[in-house]
């Protein structure tokens, strides 16, 4: 089945203390990205990545990191997380071949920094 | 500041009525995809526009691309219970990137 998973699912962490959310997919997608769901801003960017080893900044980028190193996977990192990380997130997979850039989504993963 | 602004936020409405979603931008996009989102679950694409003036039917949902492809808007006919969920607009630049819209919050009631 063509997905893309995200571990954990749920998370709840002190500030300051370093954590890592992955992401896979099984689809061969080139383009993977990182979403933020907050209530009434709606999914914001943070990082994307057009291929292995090539990553940029969305629009929310402070506070996080991500890496490509292998093409079906994409961890989003918090090295000293804050409340205001307090948030949904979902990773996203899509193909670079196809004009409608359709995305496929994980199923999130909720964080709660205290 | 949303680029792409949903409305309504919130719809609330009985059984078999129909309802319409509005997304609307200043911005001109290469194409404009709607989503679903369902509590506990990632945003699942419902259908892509991508010419101006189209409409797409999928069952009871009709979508249309506005002429200028500056908005959106999705109409369902004769809602169902199952049809609950969040719309998400999300409108895509030349180079793919997507900018959504903040969601309308459909709830159907038997």
């Amino acid at each position: 089945e063509a997905q893309v998973t995200q571990n954990p699912r749920y998370l709840i962490t002190v500030t300051g203390k370093k954590l890592t959310v992955t992401c896979s997919q099984n689809m061969n997608h080139e383009y993977m990205s990182w979403y933020r769901q907050d209530p009434g801003l709606g999914l914001r960017q943070i990082y994307y990545s057009m291929n292995v080893e090539v990553t940029d900044k969305g629009d929310v980028p402070e506070g996080y990191k991500v890496s490509r190193k292998e093409k079906r996977n994409f961890p989003l990192i918090l090295e000293s997380p804050s409340p205001n990380q307090t948030s949904l997130y979902f990773c996203a997979s899509r193909s670079t071949g196809t004009l409608a850039y359709e995305q496929y989504f994980g199923p999130g993963t909720r964080l709660t920094v205290t | 500041t949303q680029l792409l602004e949903q409305s309504p936020q919130f719809l609330s409405i009985q059984e078999g009525e129909n309802l319409t979603v509005y997304c609307n931008s200043s911005s001109v996009f290469s194409s404009l995809q709607w989503y679903r989102q369902e509590p506990g679950e990632g945003p699942v694409l419902l259908v892509t526009v991508v010419t101006g003036g189209e409409v797409k039917k999928l069952k009871r949902l009709t979508f249309q691309f506005g002429d200028a492809r500056k908005d959106s808007s999705l109409h369902i006919t004769a809602a169902q219970p199952g049809d609950t969920g969040l719309y998400l607009c999300a409108g895509a630049d030349s180079w793919g990137k997507l900018q959504f819209g903040a969601g309308t919050q459909v709830v159907v009631t038997p």
